[in-house]
């Protein structure tokens, strides 16, 4: 069966700092990637997403940056975080011969303080 | 462009009540549309989907029926318990097979049900 790993589950980071939020899926190979966030008080917003190695579509213009090293890896990063980057991180998963739905992993609660 | 728009909680039962959580959505075409449970400290799971008009979704009490005329996809379950308590997202999926994976989501509903 098909799973996905998110990490870690909660990060406290100062202003400025750099950011890494790993994402594997495993079970599965050629994987579409998704990354969304959950900002306080507000609903899922598409940050990236991915359909290949290297392939990166960003939806919303910010302050992060993805990248796809292999083919079931998806990684989230920023070289200075911002107050307004805290939230909760969430990576999604979807294969076409599955369905519409896709399947998301645990989270990354991140506070930048 | 599409949209979703989802009752505002959070809502509060008690045990063995009646739940609804209105969905309504905009959307040129016909979407697949989702409902998505986060438990508390957790990520999304599926709770059901409907990918054409009529469809009902079901899945651990909860039902969905994808209703074009009205643009709903209303949530409801007959009696909840108190693990139920969560936030309940509707989604509206992306419309190609390009796209699917791209959900709109309403902003949630947390429904808390007590004892």
């Amino acid at each position: 069966s098909q799973t996905i790993h998110q990490w870690p589950a909660t990060l406290v980071q100062p202003v400025g700092s750099p950011l890494s939020l790993e994402c594997t899926v495993e079970g599965t190979s050629n994987p579409n990637l998704y990354w969304y966030r959950q900002a306080a008080g507000r609903g899922l917003q598409l940050l990236f997403y991915s359909v290949g190695i290297g392939q990166i579509s960003s939806e919303v213009p910010q302050n992060l940056s993805a990248s796809r090293p292999q083919d079931r890896q998806f990684i989230l990063s920023s070289k200075k975080l911002l107050l307004s980057d805290s939230g909760f991180y969430l990576c999604a998963w979807k294969k076409v011969r599955l369905g519409p739905e896709a399947f998301f992993g645990q989270g990354t609660r991140l506070t930048v303080v | 462009g599409n949209s979703v728009t989802q009752m505002e909680g959070p809502v509060t039962l008690s045990e063995e009540a009646f739940l609804t959580i209105n969905c309504t959505y905009t959307a040129t075409g016909y979407p697949s549309l989702f409902w998505y449970v986060q438990y508390p400290g957790e990520g999304l799971q599926l709770l059901l989907k409907a990918t054409k008009a009529d469809d009902k979704g079901s899945n651990k009490g909860f039902e969905a029926t994808y209703r074009k005329e009205t643009t709903s996809f209303h949530l409801e379950k007959g009696s909840v318990q108190v693990s139920d308590s969560a936030v309940y997202f509707c989604a509206l999926g992306g419309m190609t097979t390009d796209s699917w994976g791209k959900f709109q989501f309403g902003a949630g509903t947390q429904v808390v049900v007590t004892p």
